[in-house]
């Protein structure tokens, strides 16, 4: 059965560091996502992509996060400066799109920012 | 703001019980409703999804949708141990792809052998 993948599964960095959250979605997905698990606490969204653009991203989504999709199979997350508040765990998600909205998270990445 | 509302437990229950989960949502235009299952440290794992006001079931899951009281439940038959996780609502406010879901906090399930 196919599944989102994610790459590294930890991550640990010094806050002001980079990083870079790697995601392979469904292969077939047109629609991908991430969202973000802050310990013992909800499930929140950060953005969506659809056609190399973002269509829908919420606050927490600043300027200090961008994503891309670099290659056919590959889906990032870039966090430029980290903070200590950006440790938590991160899922990516993809959907088939059009009148398939389901989303499919993948095992998600842990990054604890110290 | 668009929340979603679910009781955070534990909610204990026996083997072989029915157990009960609960959610409400804020946005009465809200279109899709999904039932995730979330293991300790694991990612959200799909259950079921629900469109239309009324029950869908699959297997020893039943989804229950009412839109006029912005409702929605998800109701377990013969839960057994493997079912002790918490369980996740969310609620999409369109039904389209490439929108957020909303999640609520989740509902600890336990069953006890």
């Amino acid at each position: 059965e196919p599944e989102v993948t994610q790459t590294p599964s930890h991550q640990v960095t010094q806050m002001g560091q980079e990083v870079i959250l790697r995601c392979v979605p469904i292969s077939n997905h047109l629609y991908f996502y991430w969202y973000r698990q802050i310990l013992g606490q909800k499930v929140e969204f950060l953005v969506s992509f659809y056609n190399n653009e973002i269509s829908e991203k919420s606050e927490i989504f600043d300027d200090q996060f961008s994503v891309e999709r670099p290659d056919g199979s590959n889906f990032t997350l870039k966090i430029r400066s980290t903070k200590l508040e950006d440790s938590a765990m991160y899922f990516c998600a993809s959907s088939e799109g059009l009148a398939g909205e389901t989303q499919y998270f993948g095992p998600g990445t842990r990054l604890l920012v110290l | 703001q668009k929340e979603v509302e679910q009781n955070s437990g534990p909610l204990s229950v026996p083997e072989g019980a029915i157990a009960s989960l609960n959610c409400t949502y804020s946005d009465r235009v809200s279109q899709s409703f999904f039932w995730y299952r979330q293991y300790s440290g694991k990612s959200p794992e799909l259950i079921m999804s629900i469109y239309s006001n009324g029950d869908k079931e699959d297997g020893r899951f039943t989804a229950q949708l009412n839109k006029a009281s912005q409702y929605v439940s998800l109701l377990i038959r013969d839960s057994q141990p493997s079912d002790s996780a918490t369980y996740l609502c969310a609620v999409n406010i369109f039904r389209q792809a490439g929108t957020a879901l909303i999640f609520g906090k989740g509902t600890t399930l336990s069953v006890s052998s």
